[in-house]
């Protein structure tokens, strides 16, 4: 069965940087794109990045664009979110998900992981 | 890219059905048949109900439909369960090759 397990989340300070990363099996990885949203609590999800099925192409929401790198290795089965520069608004769940369709940006996302937790806070 | 509108919040009784709407712009809703809806229980990873507009992933009831008309894009509950009771979200592909989702809606089972 596919399972995703993000890793990284913690308490960070304004200003400074988080690597997220997404361990991902029972599907083949390197046929998907593959996306984080994140969540602020009690707040709605926001789409962050998404990078194709093989890591040719990234794309960004404005807020997080020249601040996040999203990335993949194939080889690992997982994807990565480095986080710079970080801000309190950039508090919430990460959850990395897979897009339905192999090879394109479909934009449904039909597989999720369980989050993980990133404070930005002094 | 801003997000798409979605009423804060809806009701219905059991057995009734709810529609909950989802507005964006040209550039996305209005542009692609790339729709999609989520079911977030609290505490839990969100969860695709509909996909293309109006396709169900398998394991989705029927009691779940949608469709769209130009810039927005509508999610039908039919026959409506406690169960049902959660949050909705709705999302799209835009032009810039992005995803934007709208601001949720809490259904609330009467």
């Amino acid at each position: 069965q596919v399972q995703l397990v993000e890793s990284g989340g913690g308490v960070v300070q304004p200003g400074g940087s988080l690597r997220l990363s997404c361990a991902a099996s029972g599907f083949t990885f390197n046929l998907y794109a593959m996306h984080w949203v994140r969540q602020a609590p009690g707040k709605g999800l926001e789409w962050v990045a998404v990078t194709l099925f093989d890591g040719s192409n990234n794309y960004y929401e404005d807020s997080v664009k020249g601040r996040f790198t999203i990335s993949r290795d194939n080889s690992k089965s997982t994807l990565y979110l480095q986080m710079d520069s970080l801000r309190a608004e950039d508090t919430a769940v990460y959850y990395c998900a897979t897009d339905m369709m192999q090879g394109v940006i479909k934009g449904a996302l039909d597989y999720w992981g369980q989050g993980t937790l990133v404070t930005v806070s002094s | 890219q801003s997000a798409l509108t979605q009423p804060p919040s809806v009701s219905g009784s059991p057995g009734q059905s709810v529609t909950i709407s989802c507005t964006g712009t040209s550039s996305d809703v209005g542009n692609y048949n790339r729709v999609s809806w989520y079911q977030q229980p609290p505490g839990t990873a969100p969860k695709l109900i509909i996909y293309e507009v109006s396709a169900r992933p398998s394991g989705v009831p029927a009691r779940f439909s949608g469709s769209k008309s130009g810039n927005t894009a509508s999610l039908t509950i039919s026959g409506l369960q406690a169960e049902d009771e959660t949050d909705y979200f709705c999302s799209s592909y835009t032009t810039s090759s992005t995803l934007v989702f709208g601001g949720g809606t809490k259904l609330t089972v009467l």
